[in-house]
């Protein structure tokens, strides 16, 4: 495809219940980054993927964050036993390696937890 | 740690207003700055980039100088549109993996 896809756009889930999101970044890049994008805390980092480095996770809130990204490709979010401060639009990007790099983002998908 | 500081909005400026839109970062190392848009509905999309010291970035009519002596990266633009209606965003990337660092945002609306 042409750019970052995310899928769902949207997704309401029940507080305790488990959400996978998922992106599909630019073909051939191998940097992968999820942020977060809520009203009171603004845009913030999660986590980022280098080829086949070790991811950096400092921006996982809490452990019921976690991510996969297979092959070098596709990334899943996932958050276990969603609380309502989890509701947020989660965003993906991806990049060439390198400084300065521009990372485009996906449309992004809009969690709500009831 | 590192951190943007961003002008609080919201902003409203008649229809060919010149518009400044200020930007800090905090000085750890040399980090490319940027400034990034999002139109109403739309997701996210790069404006301009500066990757090194007195470098412009400049699109849409809009531009950006890196200040390493004021650590600045105040985004410009002589004569404002009614399609410049949105939420700009100044964000620092990190020497070694890029992660962004954003500012709060800065909603612009432009009046005719």
């Amino acid at each position: 495809g042409a750019g970052v896809s995310q899928s769902p756009s949207n997704k309401v889930t029940e507080k305790g219940k488990d959400v996978e999101l998922r992106c599909d970044p630019i073909s051939g890049h191998t940097a992968l980054y999820w942020y977060r994008q809520s009203l009171g805390q603004g845009l913030e980092f999660l986590i980022y993927f280098q080829g086949n480095s070790a991811p950096d996770k400092s921006g996982l809130p809490s452990d019921r964050f976690s991510a996969e990204r297979t092959g070098g490709s596709v990334s899943t979010l996932t958050i276990q036993r969603t609380q309502q401060e989890d509701s947020a639009v989660y965003l993906c990007a991806s990049s060439s390696p390198g400084a300065g790099e521009t990372q485009y983002f996906g449309p992004g998908t809009r969690l709500l937890v009831l | 740690g590192n951190s943007v500081t961003q002008m609080e909005g919201p902003v409203t400026l008649s229809e060919e207003a010149f518009l400044t839109i200020n930007c800090t970062y905090t000085a750890t190392g040399y980090p490319s700055l940027f400034w990034y848009v999002q139109y109403p509905g739309e997701g996210l999309q790069l404006l301009l980039k500066a990757t090194k010291a007195d470098d412009k970035g400049s699109n849409k009519g809009f531009e950006a100088t890196y200040r390493k002596e004021t650590t600045s990266f105040h985004l410009e633009k002589g004569s404002v549109q009614v399609s410049d209606s949105a939420v700009y965003f100044c964000a620092r990337g990190q020497f070694g993996n890029e992660k962004l660092t954003f500012g709060t945002g800065t909603r612009l609306t432009i009046i005719p």
